[in-house]
Protein backbone atom coordinates (compact mmCIF):
# COMPACT_ATOMS: atom_id res chain seq x y z
CA UNK A 1 0.00 0.00 0.00
CA UNK A 2 1.10 3.36 -0.75
CA UNK A 3 1.57 5.52 2.35
CA UNK A 4 3.47 8.03 4.12
CA UNK A 5 5.02 8.14 7.30
CA UNK A 6 6.27 10.86 9.76
CA UNK A 7 7.03 9.21 12.57
CA UNK A 8 6.98 12.18 14.92
CA UNK A 9 3.86 14.02 15.74
CA UNK A 10 5.60 16.67 17.77
CA UNK A 11 9.15 18.15 18.23
CA UNK A 12 10.50 20.71 20.98
CA UNK A 13 13.68 21.69 19.81
CA UNK A 14 15.95 25.08 21.07
CA UNK A 15 16.44 27.96 19.21
CA UNK A 16 19.53 27.77 17.33
CA UNK A 17 19.77 23.91 17.66
CA UNK A 18 19.91 21.74 14.74
CA UNK A 19 16.46 19.84 13.33
CA UNK A 20 15.72 16.72 11.78
CA UNK A 21 11.80 15.66 10.83
CA UNK A 22 12.02 12.34 9.40
CA UNK A 23 9.73 10.94 6.74
CA UNK A 24 9.59 7.19 5.13
CA UNK A 25 7.27 6.32 2.30
CA UNK A 26 6.07 3.45 0.84
CA UNK A 27 5.53 3.90 -3.10
CA UNK A 28 5.42 1.42 -5.82
CA UNK A 29 7.05 3.53 -8.18
CA UNK A 30 9.72 6.16 -8.95
CA UNK A 31 8.32 8.81 -5.90
CA UNK A 32 8.24 12.90 -6.55
CA UNK A 33 8.46 14.01 -2.82
CA UNK A 34 7.60 17.15 -1.14
CA UNK A 35 7.81 19.17 2.20
CA UNK A 36 5.43 21.51 2.63
CA UNK A 37 5.15 23.97 5.53
CA UNK A 38 1.92 25.19 7.36
CA UNK A 39 1.87 28.12 10.19
CA UNK A 40 -1.34 28.38 11.96
CA UNK A 41 -4.56 29.22 10.40
CA UNK A 42 -2.49 29.48 6.74
CA UNK A 43 -2.16 27.40 3.99
CA UNK A 44 0.57 25.41 3.02
CA UNK A 45 3.67 26.46 1.57
CA UNK A 46 6.56 24.41 -0.48
CA UNK A 47 9.85 24.08 1.30
CA UNK A 48 11.44 21.52 -0.97
CA UNK A 49 10.56 19.19 -3.88
CA UNK A 50 12.38 16.30 -5.34
CA UNK A 51 11.78 14.54 -8.49
CA UNK A 52 15.32 13.39 -9.68
CA UNK A 53 18.85 14.22 -9.53
CA UNK A 54 21.32 15.36 -6.65
CA UNK A 55 19.30 13.57 -3.53
CA UNK A 56 20.40 16.29 -1.79
CA UNK A 57 17.46 19.25 -2.26
CA UNK A 58 17.80 22.68 -1.13
CA UNK A 59 14.64 24.35 0.27
CA UNK A 60 13.60 28.11 1.05
CA UNK A 61 14.35 29.20 4.37
CA UNK A 62 17.49 27.31 5.14
CA UNK A 63 16.00 23.98 5.02
CA UNK A 64 17.35 21.01 3.05
CA UNK A 65 16.24 17.13 2.55
CA UNK A 66 17.92 14.17 1.11
CA UNK A 67 16.46 11.18 -0.40
CA UNK A 68 17.40 7.76 0.28
CA UNK A 69 16.00 5.30 -2.14
CA UNK A 70 17.41 2.58 0.45
CA UNK A 71 16.17 3.17 2.99
CA UNK A 72 12.50 4.54 1.31
CA UNK A 73 13.53 8.34 3.25
CA UNK A 74 12.74 11.83 3.02
CA UNK A 75 13.97 13.64 5.75
CA UNK A 76 14.11 17.21 6.62
CA UNK A 77 16.85 19.24 7.74
CA UNK A 78 18.29 22.74 9.46
CA UNK A 79 21.18 23.76 10.75
CA UNK A 80 20.03 26.35 12.91
CA UNK A 81 16.07 26.56 13.76
CA UNK A 82 14.82 30.08 14.28
CA UNK A 83 11.68 30.77 16.11
CA UNK A 84 9.89 31.77 13.21
CA UNK A 85 10.19 27.93 12.27
CA UNK A 86 7.57 26.78 14.61
CA UNK A 87 4.96 25.27 12.65
CA UNK A 88 3.47 22.47 11.33
CA UNK A 89 5.17 20.40 8.72
CA UNK A 90 3.93 17.81 5.96
CA UNK A 91 5.61 15.34 3.97
CA UNK A 92 4.48 14.23 0.51
CA UNK A 93 4.81 11.74 -1.69
CA UNK A 94 3.35 11.29 -5.49
CA UNK A 95 4.78 9.97 -9.05
CA UNK A 96 4.97 10.85 -12.73
CA UNK A 97 5.56 14.12 -14.42
CA UNK A 98 2.41 15.07 -15.05
CA UNK A 99 1.16 17.51 -12.30
CA UNK A 100 -2.26 16.30 -12.40
CA UNK A 101 -0.89 13.65 -10.57
CA UNK A 102 -0.98 16.21 -7.44
CA UNK A 103 -4.59 14.59 -7.47
CA UNK A 104 -2.93 11.77 -6.06
CA UNK A 105 -0.47 13.01 -3.24
CA UNK A 106 -0.31 11.00 -0.66
CA UNK A 107 0.47 12.98 2.82
CA UNK A 108 1.93 12.21 6.24
CA UNK A 109 -0.32 13.21 9.34
CA UNK A 110 2.24 16.01 9.69
CA UNK A 111 5.34 16.99 12.78
CA UNK A 112 4.27 19.99 14.60
CA UNK A 113 7.39 21.78 15.60
CA UNK A 114 7.53 23.59 18.64
CA UNK A 115 10.95 26.40 19.33
CA UNK A 116 12.09 27.58 22.44
CA UNK A 117 13.38 30.85 22.86
CA UNK B 1 2.81 37.09 -7.92
CA UNK B 2 -0.23 37.45 -5.75
CA UNK B 3 0.00 34.11 -5.02
CA UNK B 4 -4.00 31.83 -4.77
CA UNK B 5 -6.53 33.96 -2.74
CA UNK B 6 -9.39 32.20 -0.76
CA UNK B 7 -12.34 34.02 -0.02
CA UNK B 8 -13.46 33.89 2.81
CA UNK B 9 -11.03 33.21 5.66
CA UNK B 10 -13.46 32.18 7.75
CA UNK B 11 -17.30 31.09 7.95
CA UNK B 12 -19.78 30.35 10.59
CA UNK B 13 -23.41 28.70 9.59
CA UNK B 14 -25.77 27.25 10.99
CA UNK B 15 -26.11 23.25 10.02
CA UNK B 16 -28.83 22.89 6.72
CA UNK B 17 -27.02 26.33 5.47
CA UNK B 18 -25.49 26.62 2.09
CA UNK B 19 -22.50 28.12 1.57
CA UNK B 20 -20.14 29.21 -0.99
CA UNK B 21 -16.25 29.46 -1.24
CA UNK B 22 -14.10 31.15 -3.41
CA UNK B 23 -10.51 30.51 -4.67
CA UNK B 24 -8.43 33.08 -7.35
CA UNK B 25 -5.66 30.92 -8.82
CA UNK B 26 -1.95 32.25 -9.57
CA UNK B 27 -3.51 33.68 -13.38
CA UNK B 28 -1.02 31.68 -15.50
CA UNK B 29 -2.30 28.48 -13.21
CA UNK B 30 -4.24 26.51 -15.88
CA UNK B 31 -4.69 23.58 -12.66
CA UNK B 32 -6.89 24.17 -9.98
CA UNK B 33 -7.18 22.20 -6.72
CA UNK B 34 -9.69 21.70 -3.92
CA UNK B 35 -8.56 19.89 -0.40
CA UNK B 36 -10.22 19.41 3.03
CA UNK B 37 -8.01 19.46 6.01
CA UNK B 38 -9.30 18.88 9.32
CA UNK B 39 -6.76 18.86 12.81
CA UNK B 40 -4.14 16.78 12.90
CA UNK B 41 -4.70 15.67 9.41
CA UNK B 42 -2.95 16.10 5.89
CA UNK B 43 -5.22 17.73 3.15
CA UNK B 44 -7.28 15.30 1.61
CA UNK B 45 -7.94 15.83 -2.25
CA UNK B 46 -11.92 16.78 -3.56
CA UNK B 47 -11.94 17.88 -6.55
CA UNK B 48 -9.39 18.94 -9.52
CA UNK B 49 -9.71 21.29 -12.75
CA UNK B 50 -7.50 21.44 -15.86
CA UNK B 51 -8.78 24.97 -17.28
CA UNK B 52 -12.52 25.00 -17.20
CA UNK B 53 -12.85 21.18 -17.02
CA UNK B 54 -13.61 19.42 -13.55
CA UNK B 55 -11.32 16.22 -14.86
CA UNK B 56 -11.74 14.36 -11.22
CA UNK B 57 -13.72 13.87 -8.00
CA UNK B 58 -13.18 12.50 -4.79
CA UNK B 59 -15.15 9.74 -3.44
CA UNK B 60 -15.26 11.77 -0.27
CA UNK B 61 -17.23 14.22 -1.79
CA UNK B 62 -20.88 13.71 -1.80
CA UNK B 63 -23.65 15.33 -3.87
CA UNK B 64 -24.40 18.13 -1.27
CA UNK B 65 -21.13 19.15 -2.93
CA UNK B 66 -20.33 20.70 -6.25
CA UNK B 67 -17.43 22.99 -7.22
CA UNK B 68 -17.04 24.92 -10.56
CA UNK B 69 -14.70 27.18 -12.76
CA UNK B 70 -16.84 28.58 -15.36
CA UNK B 71 -13.95 30.32 -17.28
CA UNK B 72 -10.65 28.57 -16.33
CA UNK B 73 -9.44 31.40 -13.51
CA UNK B 74 -11.14 31.38 -10.70
CA UNK B 75 -13.51 28.39 -8.75
CA UNK B 76 -16.07 27.79 -6.22
CA UNK B 77 -17.08 25.55 -3.76
CA UNK B 78 -20.53 25.10 -2.65
CA UNK B 79 -22.05 22.84 0.19
CA UNK B 80 -25.20 22.53 0.43
CA UNK B 81 -27.35 21.53 3.19
CA UNK B 82 -24.27 21.85 5.97
CA UNK B 83 -23.42 19.09 8.71
CA UNK B 84 -21.35 19.49 11.67
CA UNK B 85 -19.11 16.83 9.92
CA UNK B 86 -18.46 19.44 6.76
CA UNK B 87 -16.87 21.95 9.40
CA UNK B 88 -12.81 21.90 8.33
CA UNK B 89 -10.38 24.12 6.36
CA UNK B 90 -10.97 23.89 3.13
CA UNK B 91 -8.06 24.91 0.42
CA UNK B 92 -7.28 25.81 -2.87
CA UNK B 93 -4.08 25.27 -4.57
CA UNK B 94 -3.04 25.99 -8.42
CA UNK B 95 -0.49 24.44 -10.80
CA UNK B 96 0.72 24.50 -14.43
CA UNK B 97 1.39 21.23 -16.21
CA UNK B 98 4.29 19.44 -16.06
CA UNK B 99 6.57 18.73 -13.21
CA UNK B 100 5.05 21.84 -11.19
CA UNK B 101 3.76 21.53 -7.45
CA UNK B 102 1.23 22.79 -6.16
CA UNK B 103 0.75 26.34 -4.62
CA UNK B 104 -2.05 26.85 -1.71
CA UNK B 105 -4.19 29.38 -0.43
CA UNK B 106 -4.24 30.52 2.89
CA UNK B 107 -8.17 28.51 3.34
CA UNK B 108 -11.40 28.66 4.35
CA UNK B 109 -12.34 27.77 7.96
CA UNK B 110 -16.06 26.33 8.08
CA UNK B 111 -17.56 25.86 11.08
CA UNK B 112 -21.09 24.41 11.49
CA UNK B 113 -23.03 24.72 14.38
Amino acid sequence: AQSVTQPDIHITVSEGASLELRCNYSYGATPYLFWYVQSPGQGLQLLLKYFSGDTLVQGIKGFEAEFKRSQSSFNLRKPSVHWSDAAEYFCAVGGGKDAGNNRKLIWGLGTSLAVNP
Amino acid sequence: DTGVSQDPRHKITKRGQNVTFRCDPISEHNRLYWYRQTLGQGPEFLTYFQNEAQLEKSRLLSDRFSAERPKGSFSTLEIQRTEQGDSAMYLCASSLEGESPLHFGNGTRLTVT
